[in-house]
């Protein structure tokens, strides 16, 4: 099945902690997004990739930071430089980096602290 | 500025009955398009319908619907013959006018449909 898989659906972070958020996809597809819901809220971008080795800042890149080595993984790191990271993260890819192209979702990992 | 805005916070329906969701945007591209996604309390964004600005006729995909005005600049999902399952957040999105890659979203519509 294809599809995008986000590990672990519920993280916790301590204070000066650096958490990672795994987002794997086997759609293959170009391009990658992290954001982030607070609560009643729509989504925020984070960071965003259209292509391996190669990633731009969202709207909140503050704080946070990924990486693209591989097509179908783009880790988001939540850094102690983020002091209010309790969210809900979602991470999103589509087929090509342009155009208007859909975003297809995975399930989504709740970051809380401690 | 670019906007979504989504004015119904929350709404109740019987199940069985049509729905409308309403969804108004602010863009000053002539070329753009337009998503709606459902939220259930999973926490999984579903993607349900889109439609393009160019686009004649109104997107429609099984249930869902979308009534796209271009004049009044809005863009409500409707949602034929509820079901209990249809209770979620739905969320309208466009893209965003300077990157082609990002959307901007609304704040969404919290549905509620009872037996």
């Amino acid at each position: 099945d294809g599809g995008i898989t986000q590990s672990p659906k519920y993280l916790f972070r301590k204070e000066g902690q650096n958490v990672t958020l795994s987002c794997e996809q086997n759609l293959n597809h170009d391009a990658m997004y992290w954001y982030r819901q607070d609560p009643g809220q729509g989504l925020r971008l984070i960071y965003y990739s259209q292509i391996v080795n190669d990633f731009q800042k969202g709207d909140i890149a503050e704080g946070y930071s990924v990486s693209r080595e591989k097509k179908e993984s783009f880790p988001l790191t939540v850094t102690s430089a983020q002091k209010n990271p309790t969210a809900f993260y979602l991470c999103a890819s589509s087929n090509t980096a342009g155009g208007l192209e859909t975003q297809y979702f995975g399930p989504g990992t709740r970051l809380l602290v401690l | 500025a670019q906007k979504i805005t989504q004015t119904q916070p929350g709404m109740f329906v019987q199940e069985k009955e049509a729905v409308t969701l309403d969804c108004t945007y602010d863009t000053s591209d002539q070329s753009y398009g337009l998503f709606w996604y459902k939220q259930p309390s999973s926490g999984e964004m579903i993607f349900l319908i889109y439609q393009g600005s160019y686009d004649e006729q109104n997107a429609t995909e099984g249930r869902y619907s979308l009534n796209f005005q271009k004049a009044r600049k809005s863009a409500n999902l409707v949602i034929s013959a509820s079901q209990l399952g249809d209770s979620a957040m739905y969320f309208c999105a466009m893209v965003r006018e300077d990157s082609n890659y990002q959307l901007i979203w609304g704040a969404g519509t919290k549905l509620i449909i009872k037996p």
